[in-house]
């Protein structure tokens, strides 16, 4: 079974600017959480979905959004870009909803704001 | 997360001693995730712990849930440099995950 993947990898951006980070989840898995990591911070929740609805959400500016769609891929978007933004952002698929889940983390999509 | 502590931040260890990890919560814990991750990558899940006094075990790791405590250790016997990473635990909350700062650890060989 193939892992989640993230595309793209690695993207350089403006402060400013907009970003959309993809997200496909393991075959079957519902359930796509999305996280920021930064060295300061580490590991911040951003927002679950299931089922293409927000399940859950994290303490993040508006600025930060996302979607799922039908077939459990899922993007965020980042609107207005700020130094700030600069980090590892990763994707965690699961079966299903809930803190009880395992999740299957991508290899994550590295951003960086100039 | 200050609601998660994780003890120590980093350590050095030589190739071959062991080792043990702390994962403190100042709220209940209803679960304990510990996952590994190498630098700039994702997170590889190690084991989840449930109950209190659970103990799981994968090749030379060692995972345990003290609920009294609320804290969770992870221990590794007999390093090897495959062990060499960040380890992050996440707690099981109502109705969400948090996470611990990390612990990096590295092996001398």
């Amino acid at each position: 079974k193939a892992g989640v993947t993230q595309t793209p990898r690695y993207l350089i951006k403006t402060r400013g600017q907009q970003v959309t980070l993809s997200c496909s989840p393991i075959s079957g898995h519902r359930s796509v959480s999305w996280y920021q990591q930064t060295p300061g911070q580490g590991l911040q929740f951003l927002f679950e979905y299931f089922s293409e609805t927000q399940r859950n959400k994290g303490n993040f500016p508006g600025r930060f959004s996302g979607r799922q769609f039908s077939n459990s891929r899922s993007e965020m978007n980042v609107s207005t870009l700020e130094l700030g933004d600069s980090a590892l952002y990763l994707c965690a698929s699961s079966l299903s909803a809930g803190e009880y889940n395992e999740q299957f983390f991508g290899p994550g999509t590295r951003l960086t704001v100039l | 997360s200050q609601e998660l502590e994780q003890s120590p931040q980093s350590l050095i260890v030589q190739e071959g001693k062991n080792l043990t990890i702390n994962c403190t919560s100042s709220k209940t814990l209803y679960g304990l995730y510990w996952y590994k991750q190498k630098y700039g990558e994702g997170l590889i899940f190690l084991m989840m712990l449930q109950k209190g006094g659970e103990e799981k075990s994968h090749e030379k790791i060692t995972a345990k849930l003290d609920e009294k405590k609320q804290q969770s250790s992870l221990h590794i016997t007999a390093s090897q440099p495959s062990h060499a990473g960040i380890y992050l635990c996440g707690a099981v909350l109502p109705y969400q995950l948090i996470w611990g700062a990390g612990t990096k650890l590295i092996i001398k060989p």
